[in-house]
C-alpha cells in the first residue's frame, strides 16, 4: 500500500520560520510535491523534488531525502496570508498522478 | 483568462438524481484529472485522461462516468447520487512530462440532500 503522514496542525507567529514534515511509504516513488490550499480555494503548486536536497523558491523551500522517505516544506518570514492547508503529494512512476497526504493546517498568528 | 475552469461551482441536489460537472483547460495540456476532496480535506484521485483516453480509474463506483470529448475538456457525470457523494470535486490538468505540478480548477461543491 501507500501512505503519507503529515502533522494535522501547526501554529506559528508572523515573521517566524516553520517546517512541515512529510513521511511517505510507496512503491515506485518518483518525486514529492507540495501544494497550498486556502480555505474554499483550489490547491496551488508550490514545489517539486525528484532528487535529494533542498529546492528554494523565495520564502519557501522544500527538501527531500529519498533514503529516509522523508521531505519537508520550510516557510520563512511567515505572513498572515500563509495561513492555509499544506499538502505533500507523491508521484509514482514517470507520471503526474499524485497521491496526496492528509494535509497540515498552518495557522499564523500576529 | 482562467486556466482550468469548472462549472457549476455549487450543486445542491436530492439523493437519486443525476448531475454533471464540466471542466475545460486552456493550457494546452494533454492530461486531465478529477479529484474528490471530502469534508476532512482528503484529496483523492478519481480519474485521469491523456489525450482523450482514460489512463487512471481509481476504483470509483461505476455511477461516476468521466467523458473527454477532446483533450481540453473533461466532464464528470454522476448517476443515482448518494449522500456520501457530497464533496468538492476538483478538475486538474498537467503536462505529460513529469513535473509534479497539477493546475487545479476552483472546485465544484456538491451537496446531496
Amino acid at each position: 500500500g501507500q501512505s503519507l503522514e503529515q502533522p494535522s496542525e501547526v501554529t506559528a507567529v508572523e515573521g517566524a520560520i516553520v517546517q512541515i514534515n512529510c513521511t511517505y511509504q510507496t512503491s515506485g516513488f518518483y518525486g514529492l510535491s507540495w501544494y497550498q490550499q486556502h480555505d474554499g480555494g483550489a490547491p496551488t503548486f508550490l514545489s517539486y523534488n525528484a532528487l535529494d536536497g533542498l529546492e528554494e523558491t523565495g520564502r519557501f523551500s522544500s527538501f527531500l531525502s529519498r533514503s529516509d522517505s522523508y521531505g519537508y516544506l520550510l516557510l520563512q518570514e511567515l505572513q498572515m496570508k500563509d495561513s492555509a492547508s499544506y499538502f505533500c503529494a507523491v508521484s509514482r512512476g514517470a507520471t503526474n498522478k499524485l497521491i496526496f497526504g492528509t494535509g497540515t493546517l498552518l495557522a499564523v498568528q500576529p | 483568462d482562467t486556466a482550468v475552469s469548472q462549472t457549476p461551482k455549487y450543486l445542491v441536489t436530492q439523493m437519486g438524481n443525476d448531475k454533471s460537472i464540466k471542466c475545460e483547460q486552456n493550457l494546452g495540456h494533454d492530461t486531465m484529472y478529477w479529484y474528490k476532496q471530502d469534508s476532512k480535506k482528503f484529496l483523492k484521485i478519481m480519474f485521469s485522461y491523456n489525450n482523450k483516453e482514460l489512463i487512471i480509474n481509481e476504483t470509483v463506483p461505476n455511477r461516476f462516468s468521466p467523458k473527454s470529448p477532446d483533450k481540453a475538456h473533461l466532464n464528470l457525470h454522476i448517476n443515482s447520487l448518494e449522500l456520501g457523494d457530497s464533496a468538492v470535486y476538483f478538475c486538474a490538468s498537467s503536462q505529460t512530462s513529469v513535473s509534479g505540478e497539477l493546475f487545479f480548477g476552483e472546485g465544484s461543491r456538491l451537496t446531496v440532500l
